[in-house]
């Protein structure tokens, strides 16, 4: 199994444009998560997904930030317009069936705004 | 408040010598207990999970945690620890089956060489 991937993994943009972060969860996973973590808050739930629906999205920390799960397979994160304190590493994870049998991470997307 | 802490935030043992990681959590009917291991530029890779059973639980890498209700604690431990472990170590708790994950601080473990 490929695990999770995500693209891109590293992004570097400018104050005010938007970006688009992208996650495929483990094949046969219905769980999807997003995290954000940096030195200062540590790791951060965002948002996450159970069948392709948001369940919790309290962790988004305002309108700027969106995601979607368009079918079983993939995600997007996308943050408008973006601002130097969003830099961060975002997790996608995913999970069979339930959160006990643990989650699964990607390898993170490194986002710098400048 | 569902919570777990992680009270050492950076531990340096030296090669060859034991480890234990602490880790608690508030009170909660059968948790659900993970310990997860992260490496500089790398996402969290699962080392160990418990939910029932034996207390005792191993896992990759050569740890095992033990879980201990009466202290509401989840310690994780390596007999010998290799420049390899270097790394962060997050212990993560969730409170039902389908519940979102409530992950630690984490501890950054150094190995003297």
């Amino acid at each position: 199994d490929a695990g999770v991937i995500q693209s891109p993994r590293h992004e570097v943009t400018e104050m005010g444009q938007e970006v688009t972060l992208r996650c495929k969860p483990i094949s046969g996973h219905d769980y999807l998560f997003w995290y954000r973590q940096t030195m200062m808050r540590g790791l951060e739930l965002l948002i996450y997904f159970n069948n392709n629906v948001p369940i919790d999205d309290s962790g988004m920390p305002e309108d700027r930030f969106s995601a979607k799960m368009p079918n079983a397979s993939f995600s997007t994160l996308k943050i408008q317009p973006s601002e130097p304190r969003d830099s961060a590493v975002y997790f996608c994870a995913s999970s069979s069936g339930t959160s006990g049998r643990g989650q699964f991470f990607g390898p993170g997307t490194r986002l710098t705004v400048l | 408040a569902q919570s777990v802490t992680q009270p050492d935030i950076h531990i340096t043992v030296s090669e060859g010598a034991s480890l234990e990681l602490r880790c608690n959590y508030s009170y909660g009917a059968t948790p659900y207990l993970f310990w997860y291991v992260q490496s500089p530029g790398q996402g969290l890779q699962l080392l160990l999970k418990y939910f029932s059973g034996d207390t005792l639980v191993q896992g990759i890498k050569g740890f095992e945690a033990e879980f201990k209700r009466s202290q509401s604690s989840f310690n994780l431990r390596k007999p010998s620890v290799h420049w390899s472990d270097a790394a962060e170590y997050f212990c993560a708790v969730a409170y039902s089956s389908a519940s979102k994950i409530i992950f630690g601080s984490g501890t950054r473990l150094s190995i003297r060489p």
